[in-house]
């Protein structure tokens, strides 16, 4: 059981927009920035995105995260086959003292 | 840029112990945040715990703290894992991972990953 909240699956055909969410609490998301991975298939996870909404250079802006309160989302637009991976939110948990994670998201691109 | 290389795979018997390391090159090695991120197969990622070389005391998750140790070598800029008492349950891929500024907060550098079997 993760600490964090997100559908098990998204999908989407090419070109369109897809959002993913992840739903927290105060003791995480509700007082702490979001990150978001990516996770090609067989391969390390990969920073997609810091502080709620920045992408590390080399991402595209295709790609825009947002935070509201206890929740957060990754939104992917002009979808590409290459897209197609498992995305993970994370952030600090003040009452864990720790990171934690979402269970994950697979993003099919039909 | 920073790399992580991470030592080999690694098949275990339950009730033994893995040591898993990992070398990072292209920084200052010892105000990075280390951590080691597992995730079993067909899972999620957890945090597992993690280490400031500098400051050298680790942090650790509860839910493994009795098992774990991390350690922090500035001469050769190599983290290590010690996971004891292994269990069936322990089978995963063992991540190490590096956030630049001291911070466990999010992680920007992963190395390769080492599945560990127990069986």
């Amino acid at each position: 059981q993760s600490v964090l909240t997100q559908p098990p699956s998204a999908s989407g055909t090419p070109g369109e927009t897809v959002t993913i969410s992840c739903s927290g609490s105060s003791s995480n998301i509700g007082n702490n920035y979001v990150y978001w991975y990516q996770q090609l298939p067989g391969t390390a996870p990969r920073l997609l995105m810091y502080r709620s909404n920045q992408r590390p250079s080399g991402v595209p802006d295709r790609f825009s995260g947002s935070k509201s309160g206890t929740s957060a989302s990754l939104a992917i637009s002009g979808l590409r086959s290459e897209d197609e991976a498992e995305y993970y939110c994370g952030t600090w948990d003040g009452s864990l003292l720790g990171p934690v994670f979402g269970g994950g998201t697979k993003l099919t691109v039909l | 840029q920073v790399q992580v290389e991470q030592s080999g795979a690694e098949v275990k018997k339950p009730g033994s112990s893995v040591n898993v390391s990992c070398k990072a090159s292209g920084g200052t090695f010892r105000g990075y945040a280390i951590s080691w991120v597992r995730q079993a197969p067909g899972q999620g990622l957890e945090w597992m715990g993690g280490i400031i070389p500098m400051f050298g005391t680790p942090n650790y998750a509860q839910r493994v703290q009795a098992r774990v140790t991390i350690t922090a070598d500035e001469s050769t800029s190599t983290a290590t894992m010690e996971l004891t008492s292994l269990r069936s349950e322990d089978t995963a891929v063992y991540y190490c991972a590096i956030q630049t500024t001291g911070n466990f907060e999010y992680f920007q550098y992963w190395g390769q990953g080492t599945l560990l079997i127990v069986s």
